[in-house]
């Protein structure tokens, strides 16, 4: 299975900009996905196809990369921002997620 | 507006069966891809099962974690989508997720918790 491995945890002040990033153990080209998920909540979706944001996703958060080496931007980060951010691949069977990066503000 | 809902989580002992079920709306449930995914309590997500549509037989997929005890089906004139867990073990105590695949992506419902407990 395909390894998806992010940094476990980042803390930020506001207004910010804030990188996390997803390495894949083998490449995905650009099916690769961002998910927040607030304590309590299901994962929602931020970016789909590494680089193309969902539809009423504040423009504050981007996406960019391809093959292995992904990269999930938010600028500037704002208190709400508080969550953690999984990674997800669906270009090798099965789906495989990142271990998350809890994003923690100052 | 896409709805995922899933009930049938709950305490469950060692060793017993128990059957999740997803209600879907707001989207051609017949013609699309559905998982289960997992989470347990303060780890990450984890893939759990895959059933694609009838234009693919049905095809389902399995996590080698959970192959031979989960069955994954559904019912496309109820727009559900059902797993089927036997043998629970401690290890699969997580809230449970249906997710709706699309083109790869998913898109989640709110989950239900299922504790595997003596």
């Amino acid at each position: 299975d395909t390894v998806l491995t992010q940094s476990p945890a980042l803390a930020v002040s506001p207004g910010e900009r804030v990188t996390i990033s997803c390495r894949a153990s083998e490449s995905v080209s650009t099916l690769m996905h961002w998910y927040q998920q607030k304590p309590g909540q299901q994962p929602t979706l931020l970016i789909y196809l590494a680089s193309n944001l969902e539809s009423g996703v504040p423009a504050r958060f981007s996406g960019s990369g391809s093959g292995t080496d992904f990269t999930l931007t938010i600028d500037p980060v704002e208190a709400d921002d508080t969550a953690t951010y999984y990674c997800q691949q669906s270009w090798n069977d099965p789906w495989t997620f990142g271990g998350g990066t809890k994003l923690e503000l100052k | 507006e896409v709805q995922l809902v899933e009930t049938g989580g709950g305490l469950v002992r060692p060793g017993s069966s128990l059957k999740l079920s997803c209600a879907t709306s707001g989207f051609t449930f017949s013609n699309t891809w559905m998982n289960w995914v997992r989470q347990a309590p303060g780890k990450g997500l984890e893939w759990v099962a895959l059933i694609k549509d009838k234009y693919s037989n049905y095809e389902a997929n399995y996590a080698e974690s959970v192959k031979g005890r989960f069955t994954i089906s559904r019912d496309d004139s109820k727009s559900r989508v059902y797993l089927q867990m036997n043998t629970l073990r401690d290890q699969d105590t997580a809230t449970y997720y249906c997710t709706r695949d699309y083109g790869g992506v998913a898109y989640w419902g709110q989950g239900t918790l299922v504790t595997v407990s003596s």
